[in-house]
């Protein structure tokens, strides 16, 4: 299958500074790619789509100021979290999708905020 | 919209014993992915199986298999001679013909020696 590859796996980081983490389809060109953040004994949930040259759409809630998404090319995705606090510590994934849509997710990172 | 129920919260098996983990989803999509994936306490997403709406065929692998059913919209997942090996966050995901996924809340899966 395809894989999408996800960089870090992990960051822990002060408080107040910025974190990028990439997202990248290896073997694939992705159209699309999807941000998901899961709390503590929670579930995932989306919170934003990216299409490779365009603006993310983001889901109610999200803020796209504090987490700034890029899809420069069709095959990597990038999230910052600027000015992380330490509520912003989760465990971010991505997926990637092809034209055929099918997602497939990267390892996800987990972002601890000191 | 999309929805994936796991009604089971937690479950709690001694090993050995068989376990069947149920997933539930509703869609409006005739194409679309079922997914299952174990998060161990080290807190990674592993992969264990992904299906398309077109394939209905139960699937086996070693000790996993799985239940799709299309009439009651269903995908379950069952664990036979569980080990403590598998005690783990188990989560059913659909992903929609437009590659946007949906978690189920995960089921807690606990086999005790």
């Amino acid at each position: 299958g395809a894989v999408v590859s996800q960089h870090p796996s992990w960051v822990i980081c002060k408080s107040g500074t910025s974190v990028k983490i990439e997202c990248r389809s290896l073997d694939f060109q992705a159209t699309t790619m999807f941000w998901y953040r899961q709390f503590p004994k929670q579930s995932l949930m989306l919170m934003a789509t990216s299409n490779e040259g365009s603006k993310a759409t983001y889901e109610q809630g999200v803020e796209k100021d504090k987490f700034l998404i890029n899809h420069a090319s069709l095959t990597l995705s990038t999230l910052t979290v600027t000015s992380a606090h330490p509520e912003d510590s989760s465990f971010y994934i991505c997926s990637a999708s092809d034209r055929s849509h099918e997602a497939f997710f990267g390892q996800g990172t987990r972002l601890t905020v000191v | 919209a999309q929805k994936v129920t796991q009604a089971q919260t937690e479950i709690s098996v001694v090993e050995k014993e068989d376990v069947t983990l149920d997933c539930v989803y509703e869609t409006r999509d005739t194409t679309y992915y079922l997914f299952w994936y174990k998060q161990p306490p080290s807190g990674e997403l592993v992969f264990l199986i992904r299906r398309n709406s077109f394939d209905e065929q139960n699937e086996i692998s070693g000790r996993y298999s799985w239940n799709f059913q299309k009439s009651t919209s269903s995908f379950n997942f069952t664990i036979t001679a569980s080990q403590v090996v598998d005690s783990a966050v188990y989560f059913c995901a659909l992903t929609s013909n437009a590659g946007k996924s949906t978690f189920g809340d995960g089921t807690t899966l606990t086999v005790k020696p």
